[in-house]
């Protein structure tokens, strides 16, 4: 089945610092792929998105490519700030009916120190 | 206006009690979902509706009964509450297209002593 792997937290890092987290993923068909970040005690929200191989989605400072070749959406972030300090999710989206659930990550918590 | 809202978002109960969870969206989507995050922060979908017809049902014990009035409601409902059930329930909405983004309300956070 489906599925999407993420680089294991936690993250810290110092305000200012560059941002990687890796994600990789298996899926049968063409999937959408997604970031959601969900702060501390809140629900999820959608960070970014690609539904096609050399998509780059961004928000916030915040971009990932669709890679389709290594089957890979790594987020980034140039500088990162104490306000980025989250739990982020990898997601995919499979299947053209588009009502397909998404396949979550287990998540990497990223904690961002002043 | 909340996109979609759930309720209660707070939820202490005992075990064995049954309990509701309700969800709203008013975003006019036709696809619906429950997933829960387990104390690890995984996030596991549950069921699906779309327009009102459960589409998904992973394994999930049949205490778990979701039911959708209509379009833009879909509540859970939980028979004899285990210490297990012990998490947070998030409900989702998408409009049926590939790509479309799954929106997600703020979560139920459910305990059961």
């Amino acid at each position: 089945g489906d599925s999407v792997t993420q680089m294991e937290g936690p993250v810290t890092l110092s305000e200012e610092a560059f941002l990687t987290i890796n994600c990789t993923y298996t899926a049968t068909g063409y999937p959408s792929l997604f970031w959601y970040v969900q702060y501390p005690g809140e629900g999820l929200q959608l960070l970014l998105k690609a539904t096609k191989a050399d998509d780059k989605g961004s928000n916030k400072g915040f971009e990932a490519t669709y890679r389709k070749e290594t089957t890979s959406f790594h987020l980034e972030k140039g500088s990162v700030q104490v306000s980025d300090s989250a739990v982020y999710f990898c997601a995919l989206s499979d299947g053209n009916s588009g009502n397909t659930p998404l396949v979550f990550g287990k998540g990497t918590r990223l904690s961002v120190i002043a | 206006d909340t996109a979609v809202s759930q309720t209660p978002k707070y939820l202490v109960t005992q075990m064995g009690n049954d309990k509701s969870i309700k969800c709203e969206q008013n975003l006019g989507h036709d696809t619906m979902y429950w997933y829960k995050q387990d104390s690890k922060k995984f996030l596991k979908i549950m069921f699906s509706y779309n327009n009102k017809e459960l589409i998904i049902n992973e394994t999930v014990p049949n205490r778990f009964s979701p039911k959708s009035p209509d379009k833009a409601h879909l509540n859970l409902h939980i028979n004899s509450l285990e210490l297990g059930d012990s998490a947070v329930y998030f409900c989702a909405s998408s409009q049926m297209g590939r790509g479309n983004t799954i929106y997600f309300g703020e979560g139920s956070w459910l305990t059961v002593v």
